[in-house]
């Protein structure tokens, strides 16, 4: 079953551009997950935020949570054709280590 | 290894053969999970374990599907009498502690099954 649900489901955007993806889940977690996955290649992590954290950065990545409403938000800043691919965000609950993925969303960044 | 390892990268069967998967975790890493995932959809879970031990295996959709990892390092999902619907990406992926609170998972590259 579906924990995590990523919107949109796909986006296009011109190089340069923000790009930000929402995730969306229904019970309390301890922590979330966001991967990128390339044409033809493996899921990559991009970053972790813990239940307890409310926003982190990881180079033009941005990753805020919020608990209160089961939702996260991934923002990519100043984007570029190489970004193209999908996002996932995975989701980790209290009494589980399994992390559980969405249907991802799917981006395109124009040249 | 410097990475997860999957082989092999690509294998087609017929309807009703057996298939071994085979994934070589990052060395040290103690759990190791395989997932699934169809085209256009996130991975699905399949299995986890910790050390040699089976932690999970609540998504291994038929009694058709073991997992196994002896030693506690290789692991080997095997998928007998195949059926064109077990078609699909089997993912790998190994993580440094069960409840990782730090880091991610690494996943392999995966094995494209296809059952014709």
């Amino acid at each position: 079953s579906q924990q995590g649900e990523e919107d949109p489901q796909a986006l296009s955007i011109q190089e340069g551009e923000n790009a930000t993806m929402n995730c969306s889940y229904k019970t309390s977690i301890n922590n979330l997950q966001w991967y990128r996955q390339n044409s033809g290649r493996g899921l990559v992590h991009l970053i972790l935020i813990r239940s307890n954290e409310r926003e982190k950065h990881s180079g033009r990545l941005r990753v805020t949570l919020d608990t209160s409403k089961k939702s996260s938000s991934l923002l990519i800043t100043a984007s570029r054709a190489a970004d193209t691919a999908s996002y996932f965000c995975a989701t980790v609950t209290g009494g589980s280590y399994i992390p559980t993925f969405g249907r991802g969303t799917s981006l395109i960044v124009h040249p | 290894g410097a990475g997860v390892s999957q082989s092999p990268r690509y294998k087609v069967t017929k309807r009703g053969q057996d298939v071994a998967l085979r994934c070589d975790p990052i060395s040290g890493h103690v759990s190791l999970y395989w997932y699934r995932q169809a085209l256009g959809q996130g991975p699905e879970f399949l299995t986890y374990f910790n050390y040699e031990a089976q932690q999970d295996k609540s998504g291994l959709p038929n009694d058709r599907f073991s997992a196994e990892r002896p030693e506690g390092s290789i692991s080997t999902l095997t998928i007998q009498r195949t059926e064109q619907r077990d078609s699909a990406m089997y993912r790998c992926a190994s993580s440094l502690v069960g409840r990782n609170l730090l880091y991610g998972y690494t996943f392999g590259s995966g094995t494209r099954l296809t059952v014709v």
